[in-house]
């Protein structure tokens, strides 16, 4: 079956970086394309990256850009995150995401999430 | 960058309630909608997508209708394991947008 498996949060400081990963299985990770979503603490779902199958196409949030880089290993089945020059801000649970392949793409599976916070 | 509007933002209902939610694009997204359920410390679960279209293994109780930029999402008998947050979310363009939550509680 279809797995996600988001690792790499923890507690970081204001300014530090961190990266997160995904790791896929139950499905042909190569072929789809991947995002990240996040959540505040009490808040609602925030958009954050795209990355296409193939890793040619990145798209961002305004809130992330110049900072994040979304990448991703077809070998190894794994989607990255790096987050640099942390802020308080960025404090959520970031969720891995599959895109669908259909016409009409949704996100139809969901890692379980990973919390990251950052406070001195 | 299109901007998703959701009303209302909660609502309280019972048990067999018809619930509906409605969602504004802020620019035609013809029928790339898309609506998710999330409960309390859960990552979200596609309902609906394409605007209508019911997701597989979702209960035919929800459905979904509009197209452009005006969206609902409704409920046809509201039943104890649907209080949850619901979202809807473009797949028009990037970035992929999703409206700020409708929380559905119990009356």
């Amino acid at each position: 079956q279809v797995q996600l498996v988001e690792s790499g949060g923890g507690v970081v400081q204001p300014g530090r970086s961190l990266r997160l990963s995904c790791a896929a299985s139950g499905f042909t990770f190569s072929s789809y394309a991947m995002h990240w979503v996040r959540q505040a603490p009490g808040r609602g779902l925030e958009w954050v990256a795209l990355l296409s199958y193939d890793g040619s196409n990145k798209h961002y949030a305004d809130s992330v850009e110049g900072r994040f880089t979304i990448s991703r290993d077809n070998s190894k089945n794994t989607l990255y995150l790096q987050m640099n020059s942390l802020r308080a801000e960025d404090t959520a649970v970031y969720y891995c995401a599959r895109e669908t392949g259909r016409q009409w793409p949704s996100f139809d599976y969901w890692g379980q999430g990973s919390l990251v916070t950052v406070s001195s | 960058d299109i901007q998703m509007t959701q009303s209302p933002s909660s609502l309280s209902a019972s048990v067999g309630d018809r619930v509906t939610i409605t969602c504004r694009a802020s620019q035609s997204i013809s029928s790339y909608l898309n609506w998710y359920q999330q409960k309390p410390g859960k990552a979200p679960k596609v309902l609906i997508y394409a605007a209508s279209s019911l997701q597989s293994g979702v209960p035919s109780r929800f459905s979904g209708s509009g197209s452009g930029t005006d969206f609902t999402l409704t409920i046809s008998s509201l039943q104890p394991e649907d209080f949850a947050t619901y979202y809807c979310q473009q797949s028009y363009s990037s970035p992929r947008a999703f409206g700020q939550g409708t929380k559905v509680e119990i009356k």
